[in-house]
C-alpha cells in the first residue's frame, strides 16, 4: 500500500494569513503516461462529510474559492491557503488515487489563532 | 444536482452480517464507478472500495475478505455488505461517486454518512 502522511497534525493560522499542509506519499503517485499526479485534497468541516478541493494536485474542483491551491508533484504535495478565512477551520485530507488501496492522509486539523 | 443517501441499520452484533444502501438521485447510476469510505469516529477515512454500474468491483485487500458491493441499477441503489464485524468496524460509513476520467476517478459527490455501531 502507499502510505500518505501529512504534516503538521495540526495547524493555526491568523485570519488572512497563510495556510500550507504538506503530504508526503511513499511512492510516486505520477503516471508515466499522462504525466498526472493522482493525488486529491478534501476538506472535511465539524460534523460534515469531506468535500473535494483539488484533484490531479492542483486542479481546484468547481466552485472552490481561488484562495485554495495545490502543488507538488511525485511524491511531495502541498495545499496552501492563501488568505485563511474563518470558514476553512475543518480537517484537511490528502489522498492517493494512483493505486489500490486509495489511502488517505492521517489529516490536518486547520484552526484560527 | 447529485445526491446521495446511506441507509441501513445502526447498530450491529459482533459476527454479524452490516448492511448498508446508497440511493443515488439527481442523476443516473449508470457510467460512473461507485465508492464505500467509512471514518471511525474521530480518526480519519478509509477507503472501502468500490464497484462500476456494470457490476465490476475493487476492494481494499485488507477488508476484501469481509466486504460484497452489489449495485441495482433500476432502483439506482449500490450496497454494502460486510461480514463477521467487530467494535473496529465502528464508523461512519459514506457512500460517494467516483468522478470520471477527467479527474481520475475522486470521490466529487458524498452522502452524509451513516454511523454503524458494532455491539452486543
Amino acid at each position: 500500500d502507499i502510505v500518505v502522511t501529512q504534516s503538521p497534525d495540526s495547524l493555526a493560522v491568523s485570519l488572512g494569513e497563510r495556510a500550507t499542509i504538506n503530504c508526503k506519499s511513499s511512492q510516486s503517485v505520477l503516471h508515466s503516461s499522462n504525466k498526472k499526479n493522482y493525488l486529491a485534497w478534501y476538506q472535511q468541516k465539524p460534523g460534515q462529510r469531506p468535500k473535494l478541493l483539488i484533484y490531479w494536485a492542483s486542479t481546484r474542483e468547481f466552485g472552490v474559492p481561488d484562495r485554495f491551491s495545490g502543488s507538488g508533484s511525485g511524491t511531495d504535495f502541498t495545499l496552501t491557503i492563501s488568505s485563511l478565512q474563518a470558514e476553512d477551520v475543518a480537517v484537511y485530507y490528502c489522498q492517493q488515487y494512483y493505486t489500490i488501496p486509495y489511502t488517505f492522509g492521517q489529516g490536518t486539523n486547520l484552526e484560527i489563532k | 444536482q447529485v445526491q446521495l443517501q446511506e441507509s441501513g441499520p445502526g447498530l450491529v452484533k459482533p459476527s454479524e452480517t452490516l448492511s448498508l444502501t446508497c440511493t443515488v438521485s439527481g442523476g443516473s447510476i449508470s457510467r460512473y464507478y461507485w465508492s464505500w469510505i467509512r471514518q471511525p469516529p474521530g480518526k480519519g477515512l478509509e477507503w472501502i472500495g468500490y464497484i462500476y454500474y456494470s457490476g465490476t468491483t475493487k476492494y481494499n485487500p485488507s477488508l476484501k475478505s469481509r466486504v460484497t458491493m452489489s449495485v441495482d441499477t433500476s432502483k439506482n441503489q449500490f450496497s454494502l455488505k460486510m461480514n463477521s464485524v467487530t467494535a473496529a468496524d465502528t464508523a461512519v460509513y459514506y457512500c460517494a461517486r467516483l468522478g470520471d476520467d477527467s479527474s481520475g476517478y475522486v470521490a466529487d459527490y458524498w452522502g452524509q454518512g451513516t454511523l454503524v455501531t458494532v455491539s452486543s
